[in-house]
């Protein structure tokens, strides 16, 4: 069993809808929950992260995270052309200086 | 303020070859790490320096990968003799101690190695 479980999609919605992401994960030492945004041919980029349970949300993005379900998403409201890229979850096990964990990473596209 | 950056962009090579892989962190990161996506598969770490310390190897998948960090700067990473699945993209992130900074490692535009 893998220790992060992300559908890679491709995901392909209208502008304005939705979106919804997600990642299951396996080992319940995670602490700290990202989203990394990679645009093509970029590295990855910090979208928002969560610690331990909880909501967190910056503008029209959401994080969830359900450490009882380990059970992970993001939610883009008013989705824009702009938000086309792979999302990849990612878990640490401590904050700093501990490897991440990644997904797949979800590709979405976003058409106008 | 300058990303982290990586050299080359791409590389080709014939198996048996070796390549340098160079990875120039943000000014200041005392963390460095190593990741490599394979194609099709996520992205997977491969080592972690705190200056110019190994802090964990654990994901080297050979010893035909060496990584260095001489004087907690710069790093390189060497594959000898490089094998066709060796192929992918390999990242460098970095990242400030925990005491002076969040927890976000800024990862590098990747070195997309090609064995043939």
């Amino acid at each position: 069993q893998k220790e992060v479980e992300q559908d890679p999609g491709p995901l392909s919605v209208p502008e304005g809808a939705i979106v919804s992401l997600n990642c299951t994960y396996s080992n319940s030492a995670f602490q700290y929950f990202m989203w990394y945004r990679q645009y093509s041919r970029k590295g990855p980029e910090l979208l928002m992260y969560t610690y331990s349970s909880g909501n967190k949300e910056d503008g029209r993005f959401t994080a969830q995270v359900d450490k009882s379900s380990k059970y992970i998403s993001l939610f883009i409201r008013d989705s824009q052309p702009s938000d086309s890229a792979t999302y990849l979850c990612a878990m640490s096990l401590n904050s700093g200086n501990t490897p991440l964990v990644f997904g797949k990473g979800t590709r979405l596209s976003v058409i106008a | 303020e300058a990303g982290v950056t990586q050299f080359p962009s791409h590389s080709v090579i014939e198996k048996g070859q070796t390549v340098t892989l160079r990875c120039d962190p943000i000014s200041g990161h005392d963390n460095l790490y190593w990741y490599r996506r394979v194609m099709g598969k996520e992205i997977k770490f491969l080592l972690h320096f705190v200056k110019e310390s190994k802090q964990d190897e654990s994901g080297m998948p050979n010893n035909r990968f060496l990584a260095e960090r001489t004087g907690g700067t710069y790093s390189t990473l060497k594959v000898q003799p490089a094998e066709l699945e060796d192929s992918g993209v390999y990242f460098c992130a970095s990242s400030p101690l925990p005491r002076t900074g969040g927890i976000e490692q800024y990862f590098g535009p990747g070195t997309r190695l090609t064995v043939t």
